[in-house]
């Protein structure tokens, strides 16, 4: 029973363009989001986050927008950039229920020069 | 490098043997998170630990798997009589208190059960 969704397994951008990466989710308990992307071969590392109580989080090129009457996450990356090819999870927890991160299966992102 | 330190990378092992895993938390964080990612999923949560005690391991098979985490040392996550069914990337990731902080992940583990 996969509660956070990404359905989008991969994505091809053009450098200089946006990059938008979706992520739904099912539990509306939900209420801490952050983003992970990750290296082949490395750990995943964290890259932006937003709580439940906003609904726009900007850092940079990366801006993470959240809708939760349509329970649904995106990351905007703009302009895309070659070295942002990696792999993006969406990382969702209930702050008051246990510690767990809940994950997606990730979204392969390509950003092509 | 002060960052999460997980050894071995890779580790092989054949059925019905023991894997030990082990992760040394970067410097000044003393709560480790254990997350397990096998081919083509998502990390899926395992334990959460902090000194010398298990604070939540929900995640945790109830068989075969356990951790800890001692006083001195690193963290270590057990297999025991590993299964194929083991086979998978095993991330440790740690942080300085608060867990609604970011969590700061080590390279991982591979895992191969022949």
């Amino acid at each position: 029973d996969q509660q956070v969704k990404q359905n989008s397994p991969s994505l091809s951008v053009q450098e200089g363009r946006i990059s938008i990466l979706n992520c739904d989710y099912t539990n509306s308990m939900f209420d801490y989001f952050l983003w992970y992307k990750k290296y082949p071969a490395e750990g995943p590392t964290f890259l932006i986050s937003i709580s439940s109580i906003k609904d726009k989080n900007e850092d940079g090129r990366f801006t993470v927008f959240l809708n939760k009457s349509a329970k649904h996450l995106s990351l905007h990356i703009v302009p895309s950039q070659p070295g942002d090819s990696a792999v993006y999870f969406c990382a969702i927890k209930n702050s008051n229920s246990g510690y767990a991160l809940n994950f997606g299966k990730g979204t392969s992102l390509l950003v092509t020069p | 490098n002060a960052g999460v330190m997980q050894n071995p990378r890779h580790l092989v092992r054949r059925r019905g043997q023991e894997a030990r895993l082990r992760c040394s938390p970067m410097k000044g964080h003393s709560h480790v998170y254990w997350y397990r990612q096998l081919p083509e999923e998502g990390l899926k949560f395992m334990v959460y630990l902090q000194k010398e005690n298990i604070i939540d391991e929900s995640g945790m098979p109830k068989e075969r798997f356990s951790a800890e985490f001692p006083k001195e040392g690193p963290s270590i996550l057990r297999i025991q009589q590993v299964v194929r069914g083991d086979s998978a990337a095993y991330f440790c990731a740690s942080s300085p208190g608060d867990t609604r902080e970011k969590l700061f992940f080590g390279s991982g583990t591979q895992l191969s059960v022949l």
